[in-house]
């Protein structure tokens, strides 16, 4: 069955710390994402990609950075980490990139800095 | 800008009693609108979507929406809801022609079912 894996499921990092979070599809999907969500938040968009060896910005792009190296893999980096990015990551891939594409997510990175 | 409202942080039923979950969109065009379900350490799952045609769309698991143009509203409804059916419940919007599909979401009703 397709699914959306992440990596690990969650993680205690310390401030000023890098942080790497880690996503796989088996979906052959084109289009992977990274959202982050917080309490009184729905989810929101950090950064995606079309295509293996290219990212793109998403809504709140601040303090992150995202690594395709193949289809399958999407990875997300704090290199720096602060209090502020505490919170739960999503990745999820959807076939294509139209209005309409319905997206699979994975089950969350829940991620805590001290 | 294109932004989604659920008003009702939580909401709590019996079992075997009707649901609905309030959804009202902000957008300049026609959206994409979607409902996802996040059961407990899980994530996000697809109910329904809807772009056009009838207004009330079906989903998965008995759950239908309804959208409403002069009202910009997409709203859940489920006529008896299972304990199982325990969850937060994402309202998204998704623009034609969006760079990346890049989805909406507001912020969650959290509905918990009472036995």
């Amino acid at each position: 069955e397709a699914a959306v894996t992440q990596s690990p499921r969650s993680k205690v990092a310390v401030t000023g710390g890098k942080v790497t979070l880690s996503c796989h599809q088996t979906n052959n999907h084109d289009y992977m994402y990274w959202y982050r969500q917080d309490t009184g938040h729905g989810l929101r968009l950090i950064h995606y990609s079309y295509v293996a060896d290219s990212t793109e910005k998403g809504d709140i792009p601040d303090g992150y950075k995202a690594s395709r190296p193949s289809q399958e893999n999407f990875s997300l980096i704090l290199e720096l980490a602060s209090l502020s990015q505490t919170a739960v990551y999503f990745c999820a891939s959807s076939d294509g990139g139209g209005a309409g594409a319905e997206q699979f997510f994975g089950p969350g990175t829940r991620l805590t800095v001290l | 800008a294109q932004s989604v409202t659920q008003p009702d942080a939580r909401v709590t039923v019996s079992e075997g009693a009707s649901l609905q979950l309030r959804c009202k969109y902000s957008y300049s065009g026609t959206p994409y609108l979607f409902w996802y379900v996040q059961y407990p350490r899980q994530g996000l799952q697809l109910l329904l979507k809807y772009y056009s045609g009838d207004p009330v769309v079906q989903g998965v698991n008995g759950f239908e929406a309804e959208f409403s143009k002069s009202n910009s509203s997409f709203h859940l409804r489920k006529a008896s809801v299972h304990w199982s059916d325990s969850a937060v419940y994402f309202c998204a919007l998704s623009a034609f022609n969006s760079a990346g599909n890049k989805l909406t979401f507001g912020i969650g009703t959290r509905v918990l079912v009472r036995p």
